[in-house]
């Protein structure tokens, strides 16, 4: 069975400041990917980035950063220089070579204060 | 590309009512997935295809729920009688392939009164 936990309900962050959003998966297949999703107020699920179990690099798109520790089984969310508009609840997901199927986390909810 | 296309957005029904979500998936997407979400109980996914058949409907609710995917461009969502319980977000989601990124629909809002 897979698992993602999601620790933080709420977070806030100033301004071009930079936030970390936490996520710990557990599966015991050694072939897996885990995803972050954004979801804005309207409802829309907007997929941000990805890293696979075997990458060697951590997983960066733009302001987006992924910090993966396979040891600690931890994957958490990097924004750089949040803005306003990143202002949403952020879902961590997994899927697993066994599994097969995208497993979410309870989200985390982000505000951007001024 | 579109992106994959839910309809209706909003559908509000009397208990008891059949409802019927419809679900395009993005051209060339093999696997495809259908997910409820709610206050209380996040998102959850209650089944999924790959290349149209069904892999897993274990999180299908209960026997008033099916799903069918007649061919690679179509899903539907079925639930008969409706019950008030059954009020979320329904989310459909379409990948590539079983380990790459899934994009979601905008999602219909169900309400049963």
């Amino acid at each position: 069975a897979q698992k993602i936990t999601q620790t933080q309900p709420g977070m806030f962050v100033q301004e071009k400041e930079a936030v970390t959003l936490d996520c710990t998966y557990d599966t015991s297949d050694p072939s897996y990917g885990l995803f972050w999703y954004k979801q804005p107020s309207s409802g829309e699920m907007i997929f941000l980035i990805y890293q696979g179990s075997y990458d060697q690099q951590n997983a960066t798109e733009g302001r987006y950063s992924l910090n993966f520790q396979k040891a600690r089984k931890s994957a958490n969310l990097v924004i750089s220089a949040s803005q306003l508009g990143d202002s949403a609840m952020y879902f961590c997901a997994m899927i697993s070579g066994s599994a097969r199927q995208l497993t979410f986390g309870s989200g985390t909810q982000l505000t951007v204060l001024p | 590309d579109a992106g994959v296309i839910q309809s209706p957005r909003h559908e509000v029904t009397e208990m008891g009512q059949e409802v019927t979500l419809r679900c395009k998936p993005i051209s060339g997407h093999n696997s495809l997935f259908w997910y409820r979400q709610t206050m209380m109980r996040g998102l959850e996914l209650l089944i999924y295809f790959n290349n149209n058949v069904p892999i897993d409907d274990s999180g299908m609710p209960e026997d008033r729920f099916s799903a069918k995917m007649p061919n690679a461009s179509f899903s539907t969502l079925k639930i008969q009688p409706s019950e008030p319980r059954d009020s979320a977000v329904y989310f459909c989601a379409s990948s590539l392939a079983m380990t790459s990124e899934a994009f979601f629909g905008q999602g219909t809002r169900l309400t049963v009164v």
